[in-house]
């Protein structure tokens, strides 16, 4: 069956604190992609990657950088916290350009 | 430019009756089609997917989706809801370039 699954699934972090969101999938996907999820807001792509060591931003990657140094990992980092990125967040992948995203069951991050 | 609309933010059905959730697109070309489904404090699971070929497609939990390409929309059905399809519903269009387009989501309540 296919997976993909996050470190954490609640997170509390302070303002300022380094943060480190992982995600790993067992599908040999191509891409990987970090979402953010709030309400009334839908889906937010922060960032994707499409191979190993490559990555491409979303439409909210502001503070937020990723990692992607294998091809089954892909992490979310946030430099330092702020109280405006708390929020659920939502990591996915996915074979092709256009294929459905498989997606992991979330992180509810509080930056406090 | 590309876009998905949910008009519906929220609806209530009564369970046993029928239900349609509707989505619109706007993409230049042969569309992918997917409906989502999010339980409460869960990540996202496929329910259906339209690539090609018939236009009427099936999906799991009893769902089913029209793809009419004169009125750009993919609307979800299902003939009778149970309790447990409370949840939100997000439709997705593939863009072709890795990503996927969403809509904001609509939510589903059910009244016993």
């Amino acid at each position: 069956d296919v997976k993909v699954t996050q470190s954490s699934r609640y997170l509390v972090k302070r303002t300022g604190e380094k943060v480190f969101l992982e995600c790993v999938q067992d599908m040999d996907h191509e891409n990987m992609f970090w979402y953010r999820q709030d309400p009334g807001l839908g889906l937010r792509l922060i960032y994707f990657s499409y191979d190993v060591k490559m990555k491409e931003k979303g439409d909210i990657p502001e503070g937020y950088s990723v990692s992607r140094e294998k091809k089954e990992r892909f992490s979310l980092i946030l430099e330092s916290a702020s109280t405006n990125q708390t929020s659920m967040y939502l990591c996915a992948s996915s074979l092709g350009t256009a294929d459905e995203q498989f997606f992991g069951p979330g992180t509810r991050l509080t930056v406090l | 430019a590309q876009s998905v609309t949910q008009p519906d933010i929220h609806i209530t059905v009564s369970e046993g009756a029928s239900l349609e959730l509707r989505c619109n697109y706007s993409y230049g070309a042969t569309p992918y089609l997917f409906w989502y489904v999010q339980s409460p404090g869960q990540g996202l699971q496929l329910l259906l997917k339209y690539f090609s070929g018939d236009t009427l497609v099936q999906g799991i939990k009893g769902f089913e989706a029209e793809f009419k390409r004169s009125q750009s929309s993919f609307n979800l059905r299902k003939p009778s809801v149970h309790w447990s399809d409370a949840a939100e519903y997000f439709c997705a269009v593939g863009a072709g370039n890795y990503q996927l387009i969403w809509g904001a989501g609509t939510k589903l309540i059910i009244k016993p």
